[in-house]
């Protein structure tokens, strides 16, 4: 199984709201990343978890929040954004072997957030 | 710092025809390069990747890609393209950061199959 799963698959919320994305893999794989993707661009890296610690934070602002509660599931808090964070957010998992310059990086379907 | 181009934007190709997309990457040592694909609306799917060994590789649905260093290339091939083909191509290079890997994306390009 070399599934990526991603929730919800389309997520519409205002400016003042307070939502969550969430990302699960059972590939016992032990780092998790998070992409956002705008409209006709490559995917940007925003955060990574290796072994449920944050190893990678590419200066995201604050109003996203990152959690890995546990090996299996990541997810993603949202308050207070900005229309401009519409856009595709992908989730990915690789297996964290040391080094780890070949692991492949596994993606789910991603959610397409729009900000109001 | 590395980084990936793709020359072409968007490409059409008949049914049929041969395809290859360009690719070249700027990186210091020996690169980790990698290829996805992406319909629209979806994830990415690995179509194959390169760190060592032979430079030319073999991926998934018919594609293989040949690794130049000379020309700091990786170009994906395939020798007859499919309908189903039509959606757009990122090169990737990775570069370890322990035990995750970071991807640089190129641009993308968009392959449009006429029937």
């Amino acid at each position: 199984d070399t599934e990526v799963t991603q929730t919800p698959k389309h997520l519409v919320m205002g400016m003042t709201n307070k939502k969550s994305l969430k990302c699960e893999q059972h590939m016992g794989h032990r780092a998790m990343y998070w992409y956002k993707q705008k409209a006709k661009k490559p995917p940007e890296l925003m955060f990574v978890y290796s072994y449920e610690k944050l190893s990678i934070n590419e200066s995201v602002p604050s109003r996203f929040s990152p959690e890995c509660p546990n090996s299996s599931l990541l997810n993603l808090h949202l308050h207070a954004l900005q229309p401009e964070d519409s856009a595709l957010y992908l989730c990915a998992s690789s297996q964290a072997t040391q080094g780890a310059l070949a692991d492949t990086q596994y993606f789910g379907p991603g959610t397409r957030l729009t900000v109001l | 710092a590395q980084s990936v181009t793709q020359p072409d934007i968007h490409i059409t190709v008949s049914e049929g025809a041969s395809l290859e997309l360009r690719c070249n990457y700027s990186y210091g040592a020996t690169p980790y390069l990698f290829w996805y694909v992406q319909s629209p609306g979806q994830g990415l799917q690995l179509l194959l990747k390169y760190f060592s060994g032979d430079t030319l590789v073999q991926g998934i649905k018919g594609f293989e890609a040949e690794f130049k260093r000379s020309q700091s290339s990786f170009n994906l091939r395939k020798p007859s393209v499919h309908w189903s083909d039509a959606a757009e191509y990122f090169c990737a290079v990775g570069v370890g950061t322990g035990t995750a890997s970071k991807l640089t994306f190129g641009t993308g390009t968009r392959l449009q199959v006429t029937l």
